[in-house]
């Protein structure tokens, strides 16, 4: 399975713009890049996830590199309640079951 | 909808004793998963099914059973539990076909194994 490299942890500013970065070396065509966050003492939830062009949602932007080596999480304004660990997953479309596959995930700790 | 629900929250066992977890979904979702989450973590896969009367293994499969003996429901078993099965246990649940790839997530069964 294809790994992601993202940092241990991030701090951020309330209301300021969050860039979470992650790395990918090895996707492969057939790899989308998707995003979840967990929150404190829940389950992980869908943040967003994209194949090869730039993706929006009311939650967050996915900034996907041209050649897909890397990629970006963007929350444009963050709140108390982004603080949360995200993780950067690669899921093969061609696998069996549609896995997902965790790593460490990056915490978010988002300062008043 | 309650989307997916896990039973029971919380669970001491001691070691040797045998217990099920139950995950359920009413979105009408194919494919269930069950994951364990240990401190500091991210999540590891068991075992997976991809539609009723189906289960296949994850990452970490050993010492854990499962079934799927019908579409809503999907169950999680320890035989005889050992203190390394201590650990918080997500089940998940996805829908079949489509753009949109979306699990949605139990809020966690917490295990202590004595």
């Amino acid at each position: 399975d294809a790994k992601t490299t993202q940092p241990n942890s991030m701090e951020s500013n309330e209301e300021e713009p969050v860039h979470l970065p992650c790395n990918h070396s090895t996707i492969s065509g057939t790899d989308y890049i998707h995003w979840y966050r967990q929150l404190p003492s829940q389950g992980p939830e869908y943040v967003i996830h994209g194949l090869t062009s730039n993706v929006n949602n009311r939650m967050a932007s996915l900034a996907i590199a041209e050649d897909r080596k890397s990629s970006t999480l963007i929350l444009h304004r963050a709140t108390l309640r982004d603080a949360a660990v995200y993780y950067c997953i690669l899921r093969d479309v061609l696998a069996a079951g549609n896995k997902l596959t965790f790593g460490g995930g990056t915490r978010v700790l988002v300062k008043p | 909808n309650a989307g997916v629900t896990q039973t029971p929250k919380f669970r001491v066992l001691k070691t040797g004793q045998s217990m099920t977890l139950l995950c359920a979904q009413d979105m009408n979702h194919e494919y269930m998963y069950w994951y364990r989450q240990d401190p500091g973590m991210g999540l590891r896969l068991i075992h997976y099914s991809v539609g009723e009367g189906t289960t296949a293994k994850g990452e970490v499969p050993d010492g854990y059973n499962v079934s799927r003996l019908k579409k809503q429901n999907f169950l999680l078993g320890l035989e005889s539990a050992a203190p390394s099965q201590t650990s918080v246990y997500f089940c998940a649940s996805i829908r079949l076909g489509g753009r949109d790839y979306e699990q949605y997530f139990g809020p966690g069964t917490r295990l202590t194994v004595t």
